[in-house]
């Protein structure tokens, strides 16, 4: 059973323009959220969290946010820029317990910005 | 330069030939782990260790074998390949908690 989805395997957008990516998830036990972003040929690297207690989280031009009761979190990107294309991962955390955390990812959505 | 290093990156062999991914870290993190990479699969956790000598599998664990008897290694080891291994791997570490995770450059490997 996947616990994290990710139901858009691409998504294009212009440059310039929202991106929005999409994340939905079954468990109410995820303490934490996180995107990475993977370019070929390189392993994911983080890119911006949420804790399950907020809505909200900025960094320049990411932003992530939570809706709790929808199980749903969104990834925007604005303004798109050429260098975001890329696949992105969504992942959860949950406590798994002698203070360690267990990470699941989505299957990841490809984003292409077109100059 | 903090970094998670796995080698080989590129590795072809043959159906049953036990082989091993090397996986080390630089940063003294407790948590590291291993994954895969397939198509419209995304990443998927095959083991990972909270600890030095402590091990667990992850959500597809079969057909691999990990240790951590240092703090900075972690290999993966196939001790009988099979086609269905065939993926791109990636090693990660953390300091565990909900601090991000640094994933290696991955390796691709093929059985054939």
């Amino acid at each position: 059973d996947q616990q994290v989805k990710q139901n858009s395997p691409s998504l294009s957008v212009q440059e310039g323009r929202i991106s929005i990516l999409n994340c939905d998830y079954t468990n109410s036990m995820f303490d934490y959220f996180l995107w990475y972003k993977k370019y070929p040929a390189e392993g994911p690297t983080f890119l911006i969290s949420i804790s399950s207690i907020k809505d909200k989280n900025e960094d320049g031009r990411f932003t992530v946010f939570l809706n709790k009761s929808a199980k749903h979190l969104s990834l925007h990107i604005v303004p798109s820029q050429p260098g975001d294309s890329a696949v992105y991962f969504c992942g959860g955390l949950i406590y798994s317990g002698a203070g360690s955390y267990q990470l699941t990812f989505g299957k990841g959505t490809k984003l292409s910005v077109i100059p | 330069e903090a970094q998670v290093t796995q080698n080989p990156r590129y590795l072809i062999t043959v159906t049953g030939k036990k082989l091993t991914v090397t996986c080390s870290q630089n940063m003294n993190h407790e948590y590291m782990s291993w994954y895969r990479q397939d198509p419209g699969l995304g990443l998927r956790q095959i083991y990972y260790s909270m600890n030095v000598e402590v091990t667990d599998k992850g959500d597809v664990p079969e057909g691999y074998k990990v240790s951590r008897k240092e703090k900075r290694n972690f290999p993966l080891i196939l001790e009988s390949p099979s086609p269905n291994q065939t993926s791109l791997y990636f090693c990660a570490s953390s300091f565990g908690g909900t601090y991000g995770y640094t994933f290696g450059s991955g390796t691709r490997l093929t059985v054939v």
